[in-house]
Parts: structure tokens; C-alpha cells; sequence
């Protein structure tokens, strides 16, 4: 089956600096790659997804990069907030059933 | 539009008893619904996957007699832990798929405390 790792598992970051969440899989028939943003004590909300024909997608602040050769993808998160605070799940699926990293837990200093 | 939501949100039960978490997809139909459980600090652990009107689907080492779902509509599963046990206590998230689509809409989450 499907194996997810994320990295790195904890990163601070000063408001308004980028932030770098990386991902690797080992299927090579995953073709979506969808990113959550998990509050405290809520569910997973869906950021922002990417399928495997294209190579990046960008929505404001917000944008995932795909290396289908190199079986990685990465969220990239431009002029932090803190509301950005959060613990951020990837995952990756071929079919129907969705396979997740082990979260990052980010943390944005004012 | 993709809202889902879950009932009850917080439920606390004595060991033995059984109980019932909803899921329901507000705006959307969703043929097929999945359940996770999440431990503190740790990832989402898939349990089941449910078509409407069919069986549920279980993961490998999760307890269809213990956890009973069921997908009656497009719009509502509901997930019962049967003989409660403190260690089933955790954050139980439903999600749900619109026919056709690849993203997963997931429900707010209950925290079910088990004493």
C-alpha cells in the first residue's frame, strides 16, 4: 500500500517569513495529493489539492509544488500569519481511500 | 458548499454502554463516507469506508462488530461503538466524497471520552 512521510514533524516560524512542509510517497499510481489544515479540536479543512499532471498550483499565500519522478510534494505557505498556526496533514491516493502524513505542527511567532 | 457536520461533538459514556456518532453531508450528496480515528498528536487512521446502501468496507484491525456503521442515505452515516472500553476513547472524523470528485470533505470531529 500507500506510504506517506512527512517533514518536519514541528517548525516555528516568525510572522511573515515562508514556511516548508514536505512530503514523500512510495505509489507511484497516486495521482491526487490534497493538503489539510487541522485546528485544534477540529476536523481537517482542505487547503488546497493537487493532481498529478500539473506540476504547481498557487492560491494566495498558499501553493504545492508535485516531482512525479521524485515521488515528493510540498506545501509552501508565503507571508505567515499567525491564524496559520496549525497542525498540517498531506496525503496522497491513487483510488478512493486517502493515505496521510504524520502532520506538522506549525507555529507562527508574532 | 462541502459542509459536513457531526453529532454529537463532545460524548462521554461508561464503559459497557454503547454509542452513536452522526455524520452528515449539509450541502452536498456523498456516496461514500469514510470514519477516522485520530489519537492525540497523531495522524488520521482510517476505520471504514461506506457506500450508500452498502456495506462498510473495514480496515484491517478495526472490529466491524464493535464499530457498526451505517449509510442509510446520501447524506447521513452514522458510526455505533458498540460495549464501549476506555481505550476507544478518541477523536472519531467522518468525511464524505461527492460521486465524480477525489477531495474528501471531513465532518468537525467528536471527542468520545470513555470512563
Amino acid at each position: 500500500g500507500e506510504n506517506v512521510e512527512q517533514h518536519p514533524s514541528t517548525l516555528s516560524v516568525q510572522e511573515g517569513d515562508s514556511a516548508v512542509i514536505k512530503c514523500t510517497y512510495s505509489d507511484s499510481a497516486s495521482n491526487y495529493f490534497p493538503w489539510y489544515k487541522q485546528e485544534l479540536g477540529k476536523g481537517p479543512q482542505l487547503i488546497i489539492d493537487i493532481r498529478s499532471n500539473v506540476g504547481e498550483k498557487k492560491d494566495q499565500r498558499i501553493a504545492v509544488t508535485l516531482n512525479k519522478t521524485a515521488k515528493h510534494f510540498s506545501l509552501h505557505i508565503t507571508e505567515t500569519q499567525p491564524e496559520d498556526s496549525a497542525v498540517y496533514f498531506c496525503a496522497a491516493t491513487g483510488a478512493n481511500n486517502l493515505f496521510f502524513g504524520t502532520g506538522t505542527r506549525l507555529t507562527v511567532i508574532p | 458548499g462541502a459542509v459536513v457536520s457531526q453529532h454529537p461533538s463532545r460524548v462521554i459514556c461508561k464503559s459497557g454502554t454503547s454509542v452513536k456518532i452522526e455524520c452528515r453531508s449539509l450541502d452536498f450528496q456523498a456516496t461514500t463516507m469514510f470514519w477516522y480515528r485520530q489519537f492525540p498528536k497523531q495522524s488520521l487512521m482510517l476505520m471504514a469506508t461506506s457506500n450508500e446502501g452498502s456495506k462498510a468496507t473495514y480496515e484491517q484491525g478495526v472490529e466491524k462488530d464493535k464499530f457498526l456503521i451505517n449509510h442509510a442515505s446520501l447524506t447521513l452515516s452514522t458510526l455505533t461503538v458498540t460495549s464501549a472500553h476506555p481505550e476507544d476513547s478518541s477523536f472519531y472524523i467522518c468525511s464524505g466524497k461527492k460521486t465524480g470528485e477525489r477531495e474528501q470533505y471531513f465532518g468537525p470531529g467528536t471527542r468520545l471520552t470513555v470512563t
